[in-house]
């Protein structure tokens, strides 16, 4: 598996403010992927982060709140844009397709962000 | 679209009972994926399941992937207190031809010493 870090590990934010969020693996992986995790509850995929081109979002978030980036193959950023205290949970990366691997689906998962905005 | 249905959604079992849980589709299903969350931490694979009827095992676990490709089951044998978390199904649909993921509810999972 890849070693997958996440900074800030916690933060507690300001209504209006906006708070970016990092994800860098160990090792060249094929997809990236961003989770929210709302307390007590599973997880729901927030974007697709393609490198080198536009996130691909899923139906209920927009790039305009969620815009996120991928300038290579071992890094990705989440922003989450003007919180909103109903933005509080656990923000996740995972990724998938290792390099080297063959092309099984295993999505592995960064360890959170937990994001409180006030 | 796809939806999960994991169940139970929490067991309480006594350190060295064996506990079962399982995740039922409508759909068809190319991987099952068996996570842990533990408090505070991201999920954590624990089994990975990629043909109907497939049966897996790591250590005290044990998953199987249904010959109808809409259900798996995770089995724990011989409970023991790190087992505490929540346990989560995921799944990638057949459908769609993409590598996204769909994941169950979760289950609760406390052991009493």
């Amino acid at each position: 598996s890849a070693v997958i870090s996440q900074k800030p590990s916690r933060d507690i934010c300001q209504r209006g403010t906006s708070l970016t969020i990092q994800c860098q693996v160990d090792s060249q992986v094929t997809m990236m992927f961003w989770y929210r995790q709302q307390p007590g509850q599973s997880l729901t995929l927030i974007a697709t982060a393609n490198q080198g081109s536009e996130a691909t979002y899923e139906s209920g978030f927009v790039i305009d709140k969620f815009p996120i980036s991928r300038p290579n193959l071992t890094f990705s950023t989440l922003t989450v844009s003007n919180m909103s205290p109903e933005d509080s949970s656990i923000y996740l990366c995972s990724v998938d397709g290792l390099a080297g691997r063959s092309s099984y689906n295993e999505q592995f998962f960064g360890p959170g962000t937990r994001l409180t905005v006030l | 679209g796809q939806q999960l249905n994991q169940s139970p959604q929490s067991m309480f079992i006594q350190e060295g009972e064996d506990v079962s849980m399982n995740c039922t589709s409508s759909s068809i299903f190319n991987t099952w994926l068996w996570y842990k969350q533990d408090p505070g931490e991201g999920p954590v694979l624990l089994i990975a399941l990629y043909k109907a009827g497939e049966l897996t095992s790591n250590g005290r676990l044990t998953a199987q992937f249904g010959i109808t490709r809409k259900d798996s089951f995770l089995n724990i044998s011989a409970s023991i207190p790190s087992d505490v978390g929540i346990y989560f199904c995921a799944g990638q649909p057949s459908q769609g031809g993409s590598e996204k993921l769909v994941f169950g509810k979760g289950m609760k999972l406390t052991v009493n010493p």
